[in-house]
């Protein structure tokens, strides 16, 4: 079974609207960590946004939130206000075990969110 | 404050060539993590450092390996390379603490021929 699911291959937005981009996630530690990437054409990889298992408010950076429901384990990213420069490839990851680096950090597959003028 | 840094940006090689990839990490940061992103494959944990010492690997084979120098900083070496080695290879850094959050660098794109 996946750990990490993002059912959204690609996602078309128009600039200004807010965007949910959707993760599912699966383990059985209780302490793990959530984040989210996004990944340009370019290659690089730019920290998003990390939520905590034991988090009890949602995290969010700016534009970026993250609607975290632990029940359904669930980890959606949601962008406010949309803008031409968020077209890119989203990651949702999780690292698992209480920290340390662990195992490194299991990936989705990504969703590639193109926004339009 | 500078980021990850990797070098070289691109890399082409030939099959049963050997490829060295290198990174810096962020200053302060003592963990190295590798990753490999090849097509159709999503991003793979490939090697994690640590204070100089290798703390876990992911699925490869042993002729993944590297190792992490005393300035923290880190080198992949890939032996033997074959086709399905192609692909950017990604840097991580993180400081040594609970929230472990890794920056990544611009990545190094491998190519063999």
């Amino acid at each position: 079974a996946q750990k990490i699911t993002q059912t959204q291959p690609g996602m078309f937005v128009q600039e200004k609207e807010a965007v949910t981009l959707d993760c599912t996630y699966d383990t059985s530690d209780q302490s793990y960590g959530l984040f989210w990437y996004k990944q340009p054409s370019s290659g690089e990889m730019i920290f998003l946004i990390y939520q905590g298992s034991y988090d009890e408010q949602n995290a969010t950076e700016g534009r970026y939130s993250l609607n975290f429901q632990k029940a359904r384990k669930s980890a959606n990213l949601v962008i406010s206000a949309s803008q031409l420069g968020d077209s890119a490839m989203y990651f949702c990851a999780m690292r698992e075990g209480s920290g340390g680096g662990a195992d490194g950090l299991t990936f989705g597959k990504g969703t590639h969110l193109i926004i339009q003028p | 404050e500078a980021g990850v840094t990797q070098s070289p940006t691109h890399l082409i090689k030939t099959r049963g060539q050997q490829a060295t990839l290198r990174c810096s990490p962020i200053s302060g940061h003592t963990s190295v993590y590798w990753y490999q992103q090849a097509l159709g494959l999503g991003l793979q944990f490939l090697l994690w450092y640590d204070e100089g010492e290798e703390r876990n690997r992911g699925n490869f084979p042993p002729r993944f390996s590297g190792r992490q120098f005393p300035n923290y900083s880190s080198e992949l070496n890939v032996n033997a390379l074959e086709l399905e080695d192609s692909a950017l290879y990604l840097c991580a850094s993180s400081k040594r603490a609970n929230t472990h959050t890794q920056y990544f660098g611009p990545g190094t794109r491998l190519t063999v021929l």
